[in-house]
């Protein structure tokens, strides 16, 4: 089944700890994005990523930072330097980074420090 | 930064009531509407993009209607079933520096057997 998976399901951090996040997709998408959801928001969009070794800072870029060394994996690095790293991450990609094309969610991240 | 409102913020029905709710947003340099479903446990889905004012698209027993002019558009649900059940998300798709979706908090629908 083509799809997009990000593991693990759940994650516990100590502060000052780097953690990454996976997220894997099969669909032969183009661009893959980051988003984070914190309670009563919104999606906000972390990085996005249009084409292999090429990413975009989204609008909370700060304190992360991603790789795209291959088109079916896109993983997040939370930094120390993230001052408020406890929420949900979801993952997603579609066919171009083009806005007439839907979006494929992955199940999510839920990242929280202790 | 843009501001997207959905509303209501969340409805509560029972089976086989119809129901429509808002998404409203910017409408200059306005590009595109996405709107998602997003039950409990699961990822989000597309439901639809749209991009033309006076543009309608249909699925199912789910219909959008898009005013580009005014920034505004209508999910409805007609005979809702508790499958319905889920938070309905709204993104529109904005040029420029804007490059990327800016999406609402959703309107989270509850529908009673």
């Amino acid at each position: 089944d083509g799809g997009i998976t990000q593991s693990p399901k759940y994650l516990f951090r100590k502060e000052g700890q780097n953690v990454t996040l996976s997220c894997e997709q099969n669909l032969n998408h183009d661009a893959m994005y980051w988003y984070r959801q914190d309670p009563g928001q919104g999606l906000r969009l972390i990085y996005y990523s249009q084409i292999v070794n090429d990413f975009q800072k989204g609008d909370i870029a700060e304190g992360y930072s991603v790789s795209r060394e291959k088109k079916e994996s896109f993983p997040l690095t939370v930094t120390s330097a993230q001052k408020n790293p406890t929420a949900f991450y979801l993952c997603a990609s579609s066919r171009e980074g083009a806005w007439y094309n839907e979006q494929f969610f992955g199940p999510g991240t839920r990242l929280t420090v202790l | 930064i843009l501001n997207v409102e959905q509303s209501p913020q969340s409805l509560h029905v029972q089976e086989g009531d119809s129901t429509n709710f808002t998404c409203s947003f910017p409408s200059s340099n306005f590009y595109a509407l996405h709107w998602y479903r997003w039950e409990t446990a699961k990822s989000p889905e597309a439901l639809f993009v749209m991009t033309l004012n006076g543009d309608e698209k249909k699925k199912g027993r789910i219909s959008a209607t898009l005013n580009t002019k005014e920034g505004y558009s209508y999910l409805y649900i007609k005979g809702s079933q508790p499958e319905d059940s889920a938070t309905y998300l709204c993104a529109p798709y904005y040029g420029g520096s804007q490059g990327n979706l800016i999406f609402g908090k959703g309107t989270k629908l509850s529908v009673k057997p």
